[in-house]
């Protein structure tokens, strides 16, 4: 497809499970974001790549929270011992390779999520 | 610390006015500015950007105004449509945001009334 693909769309897990995220970029994109989205807030900044290389990974809550992307692509977000305060919609978003000038600013384009509900 | 701040949790407007949504930030690094429309249980979608050297960026109904002295910017659609009715967040990010996070605003929600 032409749009960011993350799969599932749904995920129920019981406390303590863990659970893989997964996100397939737009071909040829080489930055790609995770962020967090609560209900009723914007989304907050998890973890980024530039091909395979995660370049931040400021923005993960602790140490239960892992991503990689080891081929430059597809990319997945890894929960260890979830817990209720994990639930959330998980959004991924890529953008292409940025430009040498000022007005070439890169957007992101986001995937639809995957919605987390740890029970 | 909120470095984004949308105020506006909603806003409606009639079909064919003028809708504005605005957005204050704190952080004076922020280079680059987005706005992004989210319609339930999809992502959000790129609207229009606006780099922190212009004032101004236009595509068709869609403008954004940048006012760095007073750390604030506005996005008007014009004229509105029931099909605008979304969540909208400004976002901003300190470098160009094809390679640096974006921070995001809580949303506004607009209503097109028809």
């Amino acid at each position: 497809g032409a749009g960011v693909s993350q799969s599932p769309r749904y995920k129920v897990a019981k406390r303590g499970q863990d659970v893989a995220l997964r996100c397939d970029p737009i071909s040829g994109h080489v930055s790609l974001f995770w962020y967090q989205q609560a209900l009723g807030q914007g989304p907050e900044f998890l973890t980024y790549f530039q091909n395979e290389a995660q370049l931040d990974k400021s923005g993960l809550p602790s140490d239960r929270f892992f991503a990689e992307r080891p081929e430059g692509s597809v990319s997945t977000l890894k929960i260890q011992r979830t817990q209720q305060e994990d639930s959330a919609v998980y959004l991924c978003a890529s953008s292409k390779r940025v430009g040498q000038t000022h007005y070439s600013n890169q957007p992101q384009h986001f995937g639809d999520g995957t919605r987390l509900s740890i029970l | 610390d909120q470095q984004v701040k949308q105020n506006s949790p909603s806003l409606s407007v009639q079909e064919g006015r003028i809708s504005i949504l605005n957005c204050d930030y704190t952080n004076s690094m922020f280079d680059y500015f987005l706005w992004y429309k989210k319609y339930p249980a999809e992502g959000p979608t790129f609207l229009i950007s606006i780099s922190s050297i212009k004032d101004k960026n236009e595509d068709g109904r869609f403008t954004v105004f940048l006012n760095k002295s007073a750390k604030h910017l506005s996005l008007h659609i014009v004229p509105s449509q029931p099909g605008d009715s979304a969540v909208y967040f400004c976002a901003a990010s300190p470098g160009n945001s094809g390679n640096t996070p974006l921070v995001f605003g809580k949303g506004t929600r607009l209503s097109v009334i028809a």
